[in-house]
């Protein structure tokens, strides 16, 4: 059964500090989709990055970042020089390749960048 | 914009009462997937369906709910004689295909409120 877990259950932070959300994952699979999503207070729900567990190179866009790592099954998140505009809640999730269509999701981290 | 539309945006329904929340996938696509996001939660998968047909309602209630995308018009959800935990947010995505490496696109959520 998969399971994605997101310890941090809410994090604050200074305008322009940077600031790294956790993600671990469980699956039996050997392939599979690691996706971030971000639902800032207005609800809606915005993809944000989704990774093969083929490609263990680390993405950058922007100020945003992801960290992949197999050996640990984490996929880790990082917002560099932080803005007010990046508060929200931000969900890991997890797909799998054996006929299982459905995303699981992390409880969230709720992010707050203080002015 | 060419999104998944959801409709209604807010629902409130007294309790006993039915409610049915609508979505239109993306142009071209016919795979629908319903997932629920209680209060201070992560997404949970409901429902998977494709044209006329349910693929995977693991994560559906057994009793009150179903889902439904008829060969014309949108994919409904329909919850019958609601309670008080019903209060959710329910989100549409779609896919054009089938497989884990197909995205899901997501809707603006319907957020239903029982009195």
């Amino acid at each position: 059964a998969q399971k994605v877990t997101q310890a941090q259950t809410e994090i604050s932070v200074v305008e322009k500090e940077d600031v790294t959300l956790d993600c671990v994952y469980e699956t039996r699979d050997t392939t599979y989709y690691l996706f971030w999503y971000k639902q800032p207070p207005s609800g809606e729900l915005v993809f944000l990055i989704r990774r093969n567990s083929f490609d263990e190179q680390n993405e950058i866009s922007g100020r945003y970042s992801w960290n992949f790592q197999k050996s640990t099954s984490s996929f880790n998140f990082t917002i560099t020089a932080s803005q007010v505009v990046d508060s929200a809640v931000y969900f890991c999730a997890l797909r799998d390749n054996f006929g299982n269509e459905k995303l699981t999701f992390g409880t969230g981290t709720r992010l707050t960048i203080i002015p | 914009n060419a999104g998944v539309m959801q409709n209604p945006r807010h629902l409130v329904r007294r309790r006993g009462q039915e409610a049915r929340l609508r979505c239109s996938p993306m142009k071209g696509h016919s795979h629908v997937y319903w997932y629920r996001q209680l209060p201070e939660e992560g997404l949970k998968f409901m429902v998977y369906l494709q044209k006329e047909n349910i693929i995977d309602e693991s994560g559906m209630p057994k009793e009150r709910f179903s889902a439904e995308f008829p060969k014309e018009g949108p994919s409904i959800l329909r919850i019958q004689q609601v309670v008080r935990g019903d209060s959710a947010a329910y989100f549409c995505a779609s896919s054009p295909r089938q497989g884990p490496n197909q995205p899901q696109h997501f809707g603006d959520g319907t957020r239903l409120s029982i009195l």
